[in-house]
């Protein structure tokens, strides 16, 4: 089975920290995304990368950053953090064909204070 | 814009019954649908698929219907169990090339004994 591990599950950070949501994945996936789950507005993609080194925007890129610096591994960064960013945030993979579907990671819940 | 659009935000049924979650779309480059169920603390799990050359595609007590003229899908359960009780999100993929999920805003689905 394919495994998405989110370093953190309940994060609290101070406005203007900077915070690291890191991801990894065990399946040799060429697809990673990040997303954010907020209430009535569903899943909405930040940022996702199809290939190491590589990133490409979503929804809403705003106020975040991402690395790539391994095929395995796909981080998130706040550059400086806001209390709208108060989120959880799901980590996704792929494998990259088409139609493939996203496996997701359990999801970190940020608080900004 | 919301391209996927869940408008229940929640339903209630009763054990045995059929539950029925709706789902909506814009953009008529969508041609990949997927559903997912998340339980709380953990992340989504996809559930079912259906591609837009298709109107049903049946797994067990799930079922999913696209009707592409009216931009519109269901996803059917039959019969209901209290362990079907999560919300639900709906989720579309273009022919565009890019693998990234467009999601729904989610329903979150209640099975009464």
């Amino acid at each position: 089975d394919v495994k998405v591990t989110q370093s953190s599950r309940y994060l609290v950070k101070r406005t203007g920290e900077k915070v690291f949501l890191e991801c990894v994945q065990d399946m040799d996936h060429e697809n990673m995304f990040w997303y954010r789950q907020d209430p009535g507005l569903g899943l909405r993609l930040i940022y996702f990368s199809y290939d190491v080194k590589m990133k490409e925007k979503g929804d809403i890129p705003e106020g975040y950053s991402v690395s790539r610096e391994k095929k395995e591994r796909f981080s998130l960064i706040l550059e400086s953090a806001s209390t709208n960013q108060t989120s959880m945030y799901l980590c996704a993979s792929s494998l990259g064909q088409a139609n493939e579907k996203l496996f997701f990671g359990s999801g970190t819940q940020l608080s900004v204070l | 814009d919301q391209q996927v659009k869940q408008n229940s935000p929640s339903l209630s049924v009763q054990e045995g019954r059929i539950s029925i979650l709706n789902c909506d779309y814009t953009n008529s480059m969508f041609d990949y649908f997927l559903w997912y169920k998340k339980y709380p603390a953990e992340g989504p799990t996809f559930l079912i698929s259906i591609s837009s050359i298709k109107d049903k595609n049946e797994d067990g007590r799930f079922t999913v219907f696209l009707n592409k003229s009216a931009k519109h899908l269901s996803l059917h359960i039959v019969p209901s169990q209290p362990g079907d009780s999560a919300v639900y999100f709906c989720a579309a993929k273009d022919n565009q090339g890019a693998q990234k999920l467009v999601f729904g805003q989610g329903t979150r689905l209640t099975i009464n004994p």
